[in-house]
C-alpha cells in the first residue's frame, strides 16, 4: 500500500524558508510524478509543484512560481518542497501526493494517495 | 488558467438521498476530471478520475458523468459517512485547479 509522510512544518517568519519532505513508501517512488497541495486554514485545496519520476520536467503554481523549488531524491525515496522568502498568505497545510503517472504532463494526472500534510505558519 | 466553479457550496441532505454536485469548466476539458472526498482533519481521497472511471474501493453509489466543460458526482444513496467537502480538479492543463469545494451536511 503506497504511504507519504510529510515533515519539516512550522513556524516561521515572513521573509524566511523552510525545507518540506515527503517520505515514501509501499510503491516505486522513481515511476511516478508527485505533487505538492496546499490548503488554506478553512479554505478549499490549492495545487503548488509536481515534478515528472526522473525530476526532469516540473511545473509551479503562478503564487510560488520563483520562490519554491520543488526537487526529489530517488534513491532514498523522498520529495522536497525547499520555500523561500515566505508570505503570510503562504500559510497552510501541506500536503504531498503520487500522481498518476510518470510523466507530470501526461493526460489523467490524478492524486492518490495523499500523505496527512504537515503545516506552515508564516507569522512574526 | 482553468476555472472550476462548483455548485452548491453547501448542501444538506437526507441519508438515502440521491446528491448531485455539478463542476463547470471555464473552458473544454474533455474528460480530465476528477473527484476528491474530504473528510474534516483528513486529506483528500480520489473517488472518480477521467470524470467517469470509479477508483478501486471506492462504494459503486458514487458516480461521475460529463464532459467538455459541465460535470456532475452523484452519491446515489447518501450515507452517514458520507459527510466530507467534496472537490473537483482538472488533471491535465497546468496550473492544475480545483474547484471551490461543496460541503455536505448530513441532516
Amino acid at each position: 500500500e503506497a504511504q507519504l509522510l510529510e515533515s519539516g512544518g512550522g513556524l516561521v517568519q515572513p521573509g524566511g524558508s523552510l525545507r518540506l519532505s515527503c517520505a515514501a513508501s509501499g510503491f516505486t517512488f522513481r515511476d511516478y510524478a508527485m505533487t505538492w497541495v496546499r490548503q488554506a486554514p478553512g479554505k478549499g485545496l490549492e495545487w503548488v509543484s509536481s515534478i515528472g519520476g526522473s525530476g526532469g520536467d516540473i511545473y509551479y503554481g503562478d503564487s510560488v512560481k520563483g520562490r519554491f523549488t520543488i526537487s526529489r531524491d530517488n534513491s532514498q525515496n523522498i520529495l522536497y518542497l525547499q520555500m523561500n522568502s515566505l508570505r503570510a498568505e503562504d500559510t497552510a497545510l501541506y500536503y504531498c501526493a503520487k500522481m498518476s503517472r510518470y510523466v507530470v504532463g501526461a493526460t489523467y494526472n490524478w492524486f492518490d494517495p495523499w500523505g496527512q500534510g504537515t503545516l506552515v505558519t508564516v507569522s512574526s | 488558467d482553468i476555472q472550476l466553479t462548483q455548485s452548491p457550496s453547501f448542501l444538506s441532505a437526507s441519508v438515502g438521498d440521491r446528491v448531485t454536485i455539478t463542476c463547470r469548466a471555464s473552458q473544454d476539458i474533455s474528460n480530465f476530471l476528477a473527484w476528491y472526498q474530504q473528510k474534516p482533519g483528513k486529506a483528500p481521497k480520489v473517488l472518480i478520475y477521467a470524470a467517469s472511471s470509479l477508483q478501486s474501493g471506492v462504494p459503486s453509489r458514487f458516480s461521475g458523468s460529463g464532459s467538455g466543460t459541465e460535470f456532475t458526482l452523484t452519491i446515489s444513496s447518501l450515507q452517514p459517512e458520507d459527510f466530507a467537502t467534496y472537490y473537483c480538479q482538472q488533471v491535465n492543463y497546468y496550473p492544475l485547479t480545483f474547484g471551490g469545494g461543496t460541503e455536505v451536511e448530513i441532516k
